[in-house]
């Protein structure tokens, strides 16, 4: 079983949509949750961590639900720039390791 | 302000070859990693290590090998290049056991032909 598990794939949505993405983790134990955005052909860079009692970043909401063992990443007014894979990572307590999802694939339309 | 520092930037191997892929970073991090990208795999990881001398198997690491002889340097080797290992290579750094920020190096595509 993966540890973290995300939808490829792709969201095709048009400016100005509200679009959500879910990602699961199979380890109950992780304590480390964050949302990274890689442009293509491009390195993965941090778009924002995930805390236990939701934060925003702007139009960016990240949610982390630990009985269901889920993150959720929702953004609104979609914008072009916003087209990119979107990785769900996940860290253990001591930070040995960071799970990376396979990512989800957003293409923002005019 | 480098950052992270992936040489090489491309690389086409002939199968059986050797090569090292240096990454170095100038943020005193004590964690590096090395991952490894397919499509549709997402980033897997190689090896990494949680300090000066120190290095870890990760969940792909069979053909690899891996050296921190200094803080600020993770190496990868590839004794006998296969085309499966044809990827993506990308190096990391975390910022700090309290806010483990991952930072990337700028990746290393390797053929193996």
């Amino acid at each position: 079983r993966k540890e973290v598990e995300q939808d490829p794939g792709p969201f095709n949505v048009p400016e100005g949509a509200t679009v959500a993405f879910n990602c699961t983790y199979s380890n109950s134990a992780s304590q480390s949750f964050f949302w990274y955005r890689q442009d293509c052909r491009k390195e993965p860079k941090l778009l924002m961590s995930v805390y236990s009692s939701g934060n925003e970043d702007g139009r960016f909401t990240a949610q982390l639900n630990r009985a269901s063992q889920y993150i959720s990443l929702l953004i609104r007014d979609s914008k072009l720039s916003d087209s990119a894979t979107y990785l769900c990572v996940v860290s253990p307590y001591n930070f040995n390791k960071f799970y990376f999802g396979s990512g989800t694939k957003l293409n923002v339309k005019p | 302000n480098a950052g992270v520092t992936q040489t090489p930037k491309f690389r086409v191997l002939k199968t059986g070859q050797s090569m090292t892929l240096l990454c170095a970073q100038d943020m005193n991090h004590e964690y590096m990693y090395w991952y490894r990208q397919d499509p549709g795999m997402g980033l897997r990881l190689i090896h990494y290590s949680v300090g000066e001398g120190t290095t870890a198997k990760g969940e792909v690491p069979d053909g690899y090998n891996v050296s921190r002889l200094k803080k600020q340097n993770f190496l990868l080797g590839l004794e006998s290049a296969a085309p499966s290992q044809t990827s993506v290579y990308f190096c990391a750094s975390i910022d700090s056991y309290d806010l483990p920020v991952a930072f990337f190096g700028q990746g290393t595509r390797l053929t193996v032909v």
